[in-house]
């Protein structure tokens, strides 16, 4: 079955404590990328990737890393979370091109005390 | 830059039928309509390239205006099951990268 998964789905953590969300793609996607949504704002783009080793800052960088050694993986770093940084996280992936169909996954909710 | 959408939020009765718009400063190459259930993922419902084209989804629909930069969501005879959030995603170019998303628009339809 073609989909996107992330891990973990639900995560409490404390205020400077290093994390990482998984994604991981299963249909050969050039492009993958990650959102945050919080109430109001929408869906707001973090970081996305073109293809392996090719990343690029969205709209909201601050505070997250990413790294994308292998097509299929995608994982979203925060080195040292912020209570600002609680949100719903998605990760996404498409075929390359402007008309392709985002798919994403099934989101990750993020809650730092 | 996110595309900007309006209205922010509709209440509808089933039956009666809504319309979503989304608009940019910049150029569209394509316009992505999604829609989101409570805490779920966004789920594709249609995309529109540039060339004026209109596309349909049992009683939705769309169309893209690409002079004015604009594109308008279409729902028609609404049924319960269309409640939820609509986001419009847009690409300035083909090559694509990551679809920038508008802030919403949630739709409730009651009995």
């Amino acid at each position: 079955e073609a989909q996107v998964t992330q891990n973990p789905r639900y995560l409490i953590t404390v205020t400077g404590k290093k994390l990482t969300v998984t994604c991981s793609q299963n249909m050969n996607h050039e492009y993958m990328s990650w959102y945050r949504q919080d109430p109001g704002l929408g869906l707001r783009q973090i970081y996305y990737s073109m293809n392996v080793e090719v990343t690029d800052k969205g709209d909201v960088p601050e505070g997250y890393k990413v790294s994308r050694k292998e097509k299929r993986n995608f994982p979203l770093i925060l080195e040292s979370p912020s209570p600002n940084q609680t949100s719903l996280y998605f990760c996404a992936s498409r075929l390359k091109g402007g008309g392709t169909e985002a798919f994403f996954g099934q989101g990750t909710r993020l809650t730092v005390v | 830059q996110q595309p900007v959408q309006s209205p922010q939020a509709v209440i509808l009765r089933e039956g009666e039928d809504a319309v979503i718009n989304c608009s940019s400063s910049k150029a569209l190459y394509s316009v992505h309509w999604y829609r989101q259930k409570h805490g779920e993922a966004p789920v594709f419902l249609m995309i529109l390239l540039k060339g004026g084209e209109q596309k349909g989804h049992e009683k939705i629909s769309a169309s893209f205006n690409e002079k004015k930069q604009q594109s308008s969501l279409y729902l028609t005879a609404s049924q319960l099951s269309y409640s939820g959030t609509y986001f419009c995603g847009t690409d300035y170019s083909n090559s694509g990268y990551a679809l920038n998303f508008g802030k919403g628009t949630s739709l409730l339809v009651t009995p």
